[in-house]
């Protein structure tokens, strides 16, 4: 299985240019996720996926937007890249289950490195 | 939103040395996970803690999650090279709203 792949690896957008992340999953995982990480710090939660036609805002949406058609990809969009958004973007994806809602161990990709200029 | 403090945010210490991080809640927890985070690397899944009180070992790793499920931690004893990294909590919130949120991040670094 190849897990959670995301592309590109790295990218250099300039200021006000757009781009998508893409990222696909392949273990049936109904949970999606997109984290930033800036140098030296946490994970923080932009958008997040409970299924296919479904998303919700994380802690830092804002610049960016989302999309599930699939169970499969969650692409995340940048309109107009700004110099505060040069970060290291992490996909993830995990399953719920169970009456419970207990939800499983998510599983990352290897990160977008994206640099605005 | 679900909030999870963990302490501290830095740590070194000798190779050989034990090494504990902590994560605090001011909620109870349904459950905590904890991932691992190596130098230019992924979050990569250590394990997750659902009972109160529950005590999980993985070697040299031993893993703890408080009675009133509001705190936990990450005990490495005799901390090798290899231990180097960030090491992560991570929670779920309500049924309903599972997103998982992750915490600040311990980051051990170790004089050989």
């Amino acid at each position: 299985n190849a897990g959670v792949t995301q592309t590109p690896k790295f990218r250099i957008l300039k200021i006000g240019q757009s781009m998508t992340l893409q990222c696909t999953q392949d273990m049936n995982h109904n949970y999606m996720y997109w984290y930033r990480q800036d140098p030296g710090m946490g994970l923080k939660l932009i958008y997040y996926s409970v299924g296919a036609g479904i998303t919700d805002k994380g802690e830092v949406p804002n610049g960016y937007n989302v999309s599930r058609s699939t169970t499969e990809d969650f692409p995340l969009r940048l309109e107009l890249a700004a110099p505060s958004q040069t970060s290291v973007y992490f996909c993830a994806s995990s399953y719920l289950r169970g009456v419970e809602g207990k939800i499983t161990e998510a599983f990352f990709g290897q990160g977008t490195r994206l640099t605005v200029v | 939103g679900q909030q999870v403090m963990q302490i501290p945010q830095y740590q070194h210490v000798q190779e050989g040395e034990d090494f504990t991080t902590y994560c605090n809640s001011s909620t109870t927890l349904s459950n905590i996970q904890w991932y691992k985070q190596r130098p230019g690397g992924h979050p990569v899944f250590l394990i997750q803690l659902v009972k109160s009180g529950e005590v999980k070992k993985q070697k040299r790793l031993t893993f703890q999650f408080g009675e009133a499920k509001k705190n936990s931690s990450l005990h490495i004893t005799a901390t090798q090279t290899t231990d180097v990294g960030t090491y992560f909590c991570a929670v779920t919130g309500d049924v309903g709203n599972e997103k998982l949120t992750f915490g600040t991040g311990t980051r051990l670094t170790i004089i050989p």
